[in-house]
């Protein structure tokens, strides 16, 4: 499967500060990348699909000023989170489409708490 | 669009014994049905996966059912070990999109 990597891995910051997270497809270049939203004891919750060279497409409900999404090479996507208040701590975890239609594979997931 | 449900929210089975989580989904047309392992702070690991033309898969002592007509796929973990304990997502897709169930959380004991 594909190998992605993210960058931090966790992070502290202060509320009203933005935070940038990178997802990087190591082995092989993606044109859409997934970035997931994973709250403690929940399941993972789509918030938006990344696309290479043009405007990511946001979930409903997830508010695309605040986080942002860039896309600028086939192994590169990054979420930023703008004015961070304490309930936007969470688990942001990325995925890379595999070979096969549908598969995807995940990054190792970033940790975000806003104090 | 897409509703995946799963059931059980928790399940605790002794050493050896067998476990089995249930998930249902709302669209027929979807065709890709994934099975996750996450462990504490990790990422979702892939351990087993299905598509709409086949109907069961194994790979060693997981396996998987797929029931098209009824809506429902299972997951079946044989001979558990302490090690299978984490929490387990179902998941379909939708437009390549992939829609999580709620997760099992499964404890093994030895």
């Amino acid at each position: 499967g594909a190998v992605v990597s993210q960058h931090p891995s966790w992070v502290i910051c202060k509320s009203g500060t933005s935070v940038k997270i990178e997802c990087r497809s190591l082995d092989f270049q993606a044109t859409t990348m997934f970035w997931y939203r994973q709250f403690p004891k929940q399941s993972l919750m789509l918030m938006a699909t990344s696309n290479e060279g043009s405007k990511a497409t946001y979930e409903q409900g997830v508010e695309k000023d605040k986080f942002l999404i860039n896309h600028a090479s086939l192994t590169l996507s990054t979420l930023t989170v703008t004015s961070a208040h304490p309930e936007d701590s969470s688990f942001y975890i990325c995925s890379v489409p595999g070979l096969a239609s549908a598969e995807q594979y995940f990054g190792p997931g970033t940790r975000l708490t806003v104090t | 669009g897409e509703n995946v449900e799963q059931h059980p929210s928790t399940l605790s089975v002794q050493e050896g014994d067998s476990a089995v989580i249930k998930c249902t989904y709302s669209d027929s047309a979807s065709n890709y049905f994934p099975w996750y392992k996450q462990e504490l702070g990790k990422r979702p690991q892939l351990i087993i996966d299905i598509r709409s033309n086949v109907g069961e898969k194994k790979d060693q002592r997981i396996a998987v059912t797929l029931n098209k007509t009824a809506k429902h796929f299972s997951l079946h973990i044989t001979e558990t070990q302490p090690e299978d304990s984490a929490v387990y997502f179902c998941a379909a897709d939708n437009t390549d999109k992939l829609i999580f169930g709620t997760g099992t959380r499964l404890q093994v004991f030895p």
